[in-house]
């Protein structure tokens, strides 16, 4: 069973257009997370939420919007797409309410590729 | 902003020797974490060490933390082809509203 999926894997998509990646866990945990892995593998928080409920919110464009319809789910859409976008995005997951006292559970990536 | 940095950048072994890589960051912290990520693939969670604890093993990985120096070494023993990946530091500052902040992550490949 995965405990973290994400879908699509790979995304290549024009610039403008506007896409979702999909994330689910079937962990039981209460925190879910989006990070924006760039070419040099650095690593950058975007959002989490915890039981649907928005706790972080980098400073990210305002195109990106995450989504939790239940705290098993947490989308992201992306509007009006830009080269820039292009990154491998990481869904996680990880238990409790104070999301970094445990280790987190990584999805496997969504390779995102703009044109 | 970036809290880890892994040091080095970039290692190449042989089998069945030892790959040390070290992790220094800026702020107090929760607890450091240590990640693994093959290419391709997603991270996987190594080990958790928290800020009072200054040793701790699991299997042939072996991790200090020394928060007087604010730094971390990650110790894989008997190094395996299969330990070929990159490996990523990650640190929580234990407030409610954080995430974990990683590294820039050591490269290592591991050549048999």
């Amino acid at each position: 069973d995965t405990a973290v999926s994400q879908t699509p894997k790979y995304l290549v998509t024009q610039m403008g257009n506007d896409k979702s990646i999909k994330c689910e866990q079937n962990l039981g945990h209460d925190t879910m997370y989006w990070y924006k892995q760039d070419s040099k593998k650095f690593l950058k928080i975007m959002f989490s939420y915890n039981n649907k409920e928005l706790i972080i919110n980098e400073t990210v464009p305002n195109r990106f919007s995450p989504k939790s319809p239940d705290k098993a789910h947490l989308n992201l859409h992306i509007n009006s797409l830009e080269l820039g976008d292009s990154a491998v995005y990481f869904c996680a997951s990880s238990p409790g309410t104070f999301g970094a006292n445990y280790g987190y559970t990584f999805g496997s990536g969504t390779r995102l590729t703009v044109v | 902003s970036q809290q880890g940095e892994e040091d080095p950048q970039a290692l190449s072994i042989q089998e069945g020797e030892n790959a040390t890589m070290n992790c220094s960051y800026k702020t107090s912290i929760n607890n450091l974490q240590w990640y693994r990520q093959n290419s391709g693939r997603g991270l996987v969670h190594l080990i958790l060490i928290r800020s009072n604890e200054r040793e701790k093993h699991s299997g042939r990985l072996r991790v200090t933390l020394d928060t007087s120096k604010k730094s971390s070494s990650l110790l894989i023993t008997a190094s395996r082809a299969a330990d070929t990946a990159s490996y990523f530091c990650a640190t929580d500052a234990g407030q409610a509203g954080t995430a974990l902040i990683f590294g820039k992550g050591t490269t290592l490949s591991v050549s048999s």
